[in-house]
C-alpha cells in the first residue's frame, strides 16, 4: 500500500528553528510537495522537490532523499503566524497526490 | 482572478438528502480535483478530471458523482447523504498533471450529515 508518515504535532518557540520530517512509501515517485494549512483554511503550496537535495525559499527549506524515502521541511526564524498544519504529499506513478495526515505546529512565544 | 471558488461554505444535510457542491476556476486549468479531509487524516481524492468531458475515480468515489461540461466548472454530487460523508470538501486545480505543478485549492465546503 501507499503510505506517508509525519509526526502528528510539534511545538517550537518563536524565533527558533524546527524540522518537520516526512517518510513515504508509494508506488512510483514523481515529486514531493509541502503545503501549509492554517486552521479552517485551504492548503497553500510551500515547496516541491523531485531531485535529491535541498531547496531553499526564504525562511523555508525542503530536503529530499529518494533512496531513503525521506523529506523534511525546515522552518527558520519562527513567527507566530507559522502556527499551522504542514502537509507532505507525494505524486505517485499515476501523478496522483498521496497525502500525509499533516503535522500541527504550535509556536510558543 | 478569483482563483478557485466553492459554494456553499457550510451545509447541514439530513440522512438521505442530496446536494451538489459547486466548484469553479478562472485560471483555464485543465486538471481539477475533489478531495475530502476528515479530522486527523490526510486529504483523500474523490474524483478528478483532466479536461472538459473527462472524469475519473480517485481513492474514495463511492457515494459521489461528478461532471465536467466546461473547463471552468467541476460540480460534485452527493446522492443519499450518509453520516460518513460528514467532512470538509476541497476542490483544487492545476494546469497540468500533478508532477511539478502546485495545486490551487478553493476555500472548502464544510458538510455535516445528521
Amino acid at each position: 500500500g501507499q503510505n506517508i508518515d509525519q509526526p502528528t504535532e510539534m511545538t517550537a518557540t518563536e524565533g527558533a528553528i524546527v524540522q518537520i520530517n516526512c517518510t513515504y512509501q508509494t508506488s512510483g515517485f514523481n515529486g514531493l510537495f509541502w503545503y501549509q494549512q492554517h486552521a479552517g483554511e485551504a492548503p497553500t503550496f510551500l515547496s516541491y522537490n523531485v531531485l535529491d537535495g535541498l531547496e531553499e525559499k526564504g525562511r523555508f527549506s525542503s530536503f529530499l532523499s529518494r533512496s531513503k524515502g525521506y523529506s523534511y521541511l525546515l522552518l527558520k526564524e519562527l513567527q507566530m503566524k507559522d502556527s499551522a498544519s504542514y502537509l507532505c504529499a507525494v505524486a505517485d506513478s499515476n501523478y496522483q497526490l498521496i497525502w500525509g495526515a499533516g503535522t500541527k505546529l504550535i509556536i510558543k512565544p | 482572478n478569483a482563483g478557485v471558488t466553492q459554494t456553499p461554505k457550510f451545509r447541514i444535510l439530513k440522512i438521505g438528502q442530496s446536494m451538489t457542491l459547486q466548484c469553479a476556476q478562472d485560471m483555464n486549468h485543465n486538471y481539477m480535483y475533489w478531495y475530502r479531509q476528515d479530522p486527523g487524516m490526510g486529504l483523500k481524492l474523490i474524483y478528478y478530471s483532466v479536461g472538459a468531458g473527462i472524469t475519473d475515480k480517485g481513492e474514495v468515489p463511492n457515494g459521489y458523482n461528478v461532471s465536467r461540461s466546461t473547463t471552468e466548472d467541476f460540480p460534485l454530487r452527493l446522492e443519499l447523504a450518509a453520516p460518513s460523508q460528514t467532512s470538509v470538501y476541497f476542490c483544487a486545480s492545476n494546469p497540468e498533471r500533478a508532477s511539478s505543478y502546485e495545486q490551487y485549492f478553493g476555500p472548502g465546503t464544510r458538510l455535516t450529515v445528521t
